[in-house]
């Protein structure tokens, strides 16, 4: 069965320029979630989303990045414009149920601002 | 506020030297506790979920614990290809998001 699956593995993209990250969850899994790391700092959770709604998006820094998940199926992380502080790992995981069910990530999209 | 701490920040065992990983957790009401395994340049890769203290859970030369205020990862005898940085998550039940450490980088020498 295939896990989390992440696109693309590595982006270097200037100030101002847009970036769109791309997760496709394991399959069954109606549960969607992005987190991120930046250099030094643990792991952050951005948002949720429940089949095509999102759930919870507490954890989004601002209105630079926009979440969607047409369909219910695979999602989106876009960065507009990109920010240097922006930089560092964004994780997607998923999980097949909420409520103290384990989430599996993916091998992460590793985001260089310059 | 829902926060975890995990220590050491960084751990060097030679092969064999079992050793003992914290996770001190502040949590409202916890719904449950999260090892994960990271390698450079992976993703955290799952190991265990506990949920109400005094549960344990094993797995080849690991085997997790928790407690109401922390959970330990104990290692047994480990070998090099234990090394990687395992971090801990706690979810409440307020919400559904994890809580993460910034984790414990192993490294287990020959």
């Amino acid at each position: 069965e295939a896990g989390v699956t992440q696109f693309p593995s590595h982006s270097v993209i200037e100030k101002g320029q847009t970036v769109t990250l791309r997760c496709d969850p394991i399959s069954g899994h109606d549960n969607l979630y992005w987190y991120r790391r930046v250099m030094g700092k643990e792991i952050k959770f951005l948002l949720h989303f429940v089949k095509e709604s999102k759930q919870d998006e507490s954890g989004m820094p601002n209105n630079r990045f926009l979440a969607e998940r047409t369909g219910g199926t695979y999602s989106t992380l876009k960065v507009q414009p990109a920010e240097l502080e922006d930089s560092g790992v964004y994780f997607c995981a998923s999980s097949q149920y909420q409520d103290g069910n384990t989430i599996y990530f993916g091998e992460g999209s590793w985001l260089t601002v310059v | 506020e829902d926060q975890v701490t995990q220590s050491p920040e960084a751990l060097r065992l030679q092969e064999g030297e079992s050793s003992s990983l914290n996770c001190s957790y502040t949590v409202s009401g916890l719904r449950g506790l999260f090892w994960y395994r990271q390698d450079p340049g992976k993703g955290p890769e799952f190991l265990f979920t506990l949920y109400s203290a005094g549960e344990e859970k094993e797995k080849e030369r690991l085997k997790a614990t928790l407690t109401k205020k922390e959970s330990f990862l104990h290692i047994t005898a480990p070998k090099p290809e234990d090394s990687a940085t395992y971090l801990c998550a706690v979810q409440a039940y307020t919400g559904n998001q994890f809580y993460f450490g910034t984790g414990t980088s192993l490294t287990v020498i020959p």
